[in-house]
């Protein structure tokens, strides 16, 4: 089983609507969580922070569970500049890098 | 503006003849991290430098070497770049007592010929 699981997509959704990405990890240590988006041809930058009680940035809302493993990003309104692709990351804890996951492609349709 | 700058943007080089691509920051961040990343999948972690000491992955062909003359710089050194190494070579950052969060440049693009 990989260290950290996405639908690697794409979605491709009209302007407007919302849309929710899925991310499931595999250490049950894992300590914390982020997502990081990544333009085309461009390096990923770190969109947001997830914590356990979950966390709202804008049309951004991220959520944890702990006892399933399970990460989630949930876009409202979207826009066109909304399509990337979507990198799910877990921190194991320590001095360990992060683990990335493949990411999920969005692409925003006028 | 602090940042991690990447030299070159672009690199192209022929099957076997040796390659280095040059990470430098200004965020003074003790760690750093070379990543490889080929089209729809992950950026793969290559070594890291937690302050002076290197850390290889396992699965991180002999091929690819590192050097870190300095807290600001980066090296990555391909000695035999074959047609498989083309790929978008990412360099990243981060405080030691921050991991969580990496700043990363903007990516070498290579391409073997």
């Amino acid at each position: 089983r990989k260290e950290v699981e996405q639908d690697p997509g794409p979605f491709n959704v009209p302007e407007g609507a919302t849309v929710a990405f899925n991310c499931t990890y595999s250490n049950s240590a894992s300590q914390s969580f982020f997502w990081y988006r990544q333009d085309c041809r461009k390096e990923p930058k770190l969109l947001m922070s997830v914590y356990s009680s979950g966390n709202e940035d804008g049309r951004f809302t991220a959520q944890l569970n702990r006892a399933s493993q399970y990460i989630s990003l949930l876009i409202r309104d979207s826009k066109l500049s909304d399509s990337a692709t979507y990198l799910c990351v877990v921190n194991v804890g320590g001095n360990t890098p992060l683990v990335f996951g493949k990411g999920t492609r969005l692409s925003v349709i006028a | 503006d602090a940042m991690v700058i990447q030299n070159p943007r672009y690199q192209v080089t022929q099957f076997g003849k040796p390659v280095t691509l040059s990470c430098s920051q200004t965020l003074n961040h003790n760690v750093m991290y070379w990543y490889q990343q080929k089209s729809s999948q992950a950026p793969k972690l290559l070594f890291h430098y937690y302050d002076k000491d290197f850390n290889n992955e396992a699965d991180t062909p002999d091929n690819f070497q590192s050097r870190r003359p300095n807290t600001s710089f980066c090296f990555l050194d391909i000695r035999s770049p074959g047609l498989g190494d083309a790929a978008m070579y990412l360099c990243a950052t981060s405080l030691g007592s921050r991991p969580e969060t990496q700043y990363f440049g903007p990516g070498t693009r290579l391409l073997v010929l």
